[in-house]
């Protein structure tokens, strides 16, 4: 069976400075990974996502994040966070070779102070 | 790309009133269809899903229910609704490994 775990309920982080949104994923065959964003009673706006290939995956708003597989995370990064990134983040895992369905991680709040 | 449509964007439905809430899609054929729900701002959680026209698979038993009478139309139901059913409902719609569009989503509040 899909999971995914995103550790940390609340990320904060001044503005500016680097940010990390964690996750990590269990799938039984190979997986593709996404990473979301919802901001307050909207819709998940997708960011990125690994398919396959490079091990770093470049997204929209200058985000992006790094698939290792050994560790089974994909975390998500952006290198000078801003205000307006504070949001609700979800990362996301569908099993390549079982199923129609993704699972979402329970979302990680991330909040990037002035 | 894709666009979801979702409405009504928010209701207010009295305890054992019957739901109906709509989904289309534009801009693609033959998608996958998802609904779920979504507590408190948090995590999501699947209700159905749909391959195709008149297939739907239900992820958790309840009182609610799904029917996709066209390729581009996903409803979402139910004949009496509980005051547990309160929550923000999310239309989404992917196919393969592609990523999903998600709605604006439908609030909805169960007096």
């Amino acid at each position: 069976a899909q999971s995914v775990a995103q550790p940390e309920d609340q990320v904060n982080v001044a503005e500016g400075n680097p940010l990390t949104v964690k996750c990590t994923y269990s799938v039984s065959g190979n997986p593709y990974l996404f990473w979301y964003v919802q901001y307050p009673n909207r819709g998940l706006q997708f960011l990125l996502k690994y398919i396959t290939g490079d091990n770093l995956v470049k997204g929209s708003y200058g985000f992006e994040a790094e698939f290792n597989k050994s560790q089974t995370s994909f975390h998500l990064k952006k290198p000078s966070a801003l205000v307006s990134d504070s949001a609700l983040y979800f990362c996301a895992v569908r099993d390549h070779d079982y199923g129609q369905n993704f699972v979402f991680g329970p979302g990680t709040r991330l909040s990037v102070l002035p | 790309s894709q666009t979801i449509h979702q409405w009504p964007a928010t209701l207010v439905q009295p305890v054992g009133s019957p739901l109906s809430l709509e989904c289309t899609v534009e801009g693609t054929s033959n998608p996958n269809l998802y609904w779920y729900r979504q507590a408190a701002g948090r995590g999501l959680q699947l209700l159905f899903y749909s391959v195709g026209i008149g297939q739907i698979s239900s992820e958790v038993p309840q009182n609610l229910s799904a029917s996709r009478p066209q390729d581009r139309q996903f409803i979402l139901s139910s004949k009496k609704l509980l005051l547990s059913d309160s929550g923000f409902y999310l239309c989404a719609s992917g196919l393969a490994e592609n990523e999903q569009f998600f709605g604006p989503g439908t609030r909805l509040t169960v007096l």
